[in-house]
């Protein structure tokens, strides 16, 4: 079964730094998100990406976090300096324009710590 | 604003018992409403959806209900087994063209126990 792949599973970076996460949806979904989970809490929305733009964010997108879908497959999610409140797991997830594009797919993850 | 509840506390159920979970939300009127199932340290996966004009959605032993007087969802697992233990999240949502994020409730934190 096709899934979302996320690279790497975890990083650790110094705060200050710049991160990218990366994302490889499936191949067919048009519709794009990022997702953060802080440990303990709720799985919170970032952004969504459809047609090489933002389509909607989350007062937590802010002018630190940016995305990109560089190529056809792969879609990041850049954290220009991070903050010790960055620590999260980062889901990313795609769905369907086609099918239930409401349904969306998970990847495992991106476990951040920023130290 | 909008806000989505679900039972604070872990449910403990014997296994074969039948698991209730509820999902209550306020101050909106939900198109949809979809439960997800997130084990530790792993991305939600999807169970089910339910729309506005459906009363009840079934998938082998699950089962989920959508009230939008009571402005609440019940989601039901039969039969219930130790491999269910998970966290349940319920997403009302608002029908929306393309790309519209998922706003999750914090989750019921399910235990089956043997």
């Amino acid at each position: 079964e096709p899934e979302v792949t996320q690279t790497p599973s975890h990083q650790v970076t110094q705060m200050g730094q710049e991160v990218i996460l990366r994302c490889v949806p499936i191949s067919n979904h048009l519709y794009f998100y990022w997702y953060r989970q802080i440990l303990g809490q709720k799985v919170e929305f970032l952004v969504s990406f459809y047609n090489n733009e933002i389509s909607e964010k989350s007062e937590i997108f802010d002018d630190q976090f940016s995305v990109e879908r560089p190529d056809g497959s792969n879609f990041t999610l850049k954290i220009r300096s991070t903050k010790l409140e960055d620590s999260a797991m980062y889901f990313c997830a795609s769905s369907d324009p086609q099918g239930d594009h409401e349904k969306l797919f998970f990847g495992s993850g991106t476990q951040l710590s920023v130290l | 604003s909008q806000k989505i509840e679900q039972n604070s506390e872990a449910l403990n159920i014997q296994e074969g018992k039948t698991a209730t979970l509820t999902c209550n939300y306020t101050n909106y009127s939900p198109a949809y409403l979809q439960w997800y199932r997130q084990d530790p340290g792993r991305g939600p996966v999807f169970l089910l959806l339910i729309r506005e004009n459906e009363k009840e959605k079934r998938k082998e032993r699950l089962k989920v209900t959508f009230d939008t007087t009571l402005k609440q969802s019940l989601f039901h697992i039969t039969a219930s087994q130790p491999a269910d233990s998970a966290t349940y999240l319920c997403a009302p949502q608002f029908s929306g063209g393309g790309a519209d994020g998922l706003t999750f409730g914090k989750g019921t934190h399910l235990i089956i126990q043997p």
